[in-house]
């Protein structure tokens, strides 16, 4: 039982270029989130899923995209990459109320 | 915007101590929160779950939560070097969870 999923750990991506970041999760649970975090900052919730077929944006949504096409699987799409989105980016999956499970994070420096 | 302020840092106390963390959220239609550890470039992990008015209990944590204050802490007794880490309190909203910003603390041995 793997849990929560994230490839690549780490990537360096030039300004304009794009990539995916993939997230996938073994527990069957139908709740889905990526989240952004920042040096010394908290988490900052970029889109969520409540389930195959249904996404929606959190809080920092601009300059990413998301999908949904199984219960496992969860990629996030950086179109062209900016400085700006230089950061920690982690993937979350949840069943019901109960807590988040995190995947072990994705470090992605835009140079 | 959903909000979660949590009481600034960084938080030193001496081994042995308790250490008191506070959180602040300010959607009253929350249903559940939580305390999450996150040592240095790692993964948040969940130390405390809470959901109804009071106290809970787990070794050396308890969690508090006042609903009508719309705040929510955590207490580490007996704290150890081990323990020092950033502390994020998570809030849940309908489908959505939010973070505060975290607390560093630091146990001096």
């Amino acid at each position: 039982n793997a849990g929560v999923t994230q490839t690549p750990k780490f990537r360096i991506l030039k300004i304009g270029q794009s990539m995916t970041l993939q997230c996938t999760q073994d527990m069957n649970h139908n709740y889905m989130y990526w989240y952004r975090q920042d040096p010394g900052m908290g988490l900052k919730l970029i889109y969520y899923s409540v389930g195959a077929g249904i996404t929606d944006k959190g809080e920092v949504p601009n300059g990413y995209n998301v999908s949904r096409s199984t219960t496992e699987d969860f990629p996030l799409r950086l179109e062209l990459a900016a400085p700006s989105q230089t950061s920690v980016y982690f993937c979350a999956s949840r069943q019901g109320t109960g807590e988040l499970f995190f995947g072990e994070g994705s470090r992605l420096t835009v140079l | 915007q959903k909000e979660v302020e949590q009481n600034s840092g960084p938080l030193s106390v001496p081994e042995g101590a308790i250490a008191s963390l506070n959180c602040t959220y300010s959607d009253r239609g929350s249903q559940s929160f939580f305390w999450y550890r996150q040592y240095s470039g790692k993964s948040p992990e969940l130390i405390m779950s809470i959901y109804s008015n009071g106290d809970k209990e787990d070794g050396r944590f308890t969690a508090q939560l006042n609903k009508a204050s719309q705040y929510v802490s955590l207490l580490i007794r007996d704290s150890q070097p081990s323990d020092s880490a950033t502390y994020l309190c998570a809030v849940n909203t309908g489908n959505q969870f939010y973070f505060g910003t975290g607390t560093s603390l630091t146990v001096i041995p």
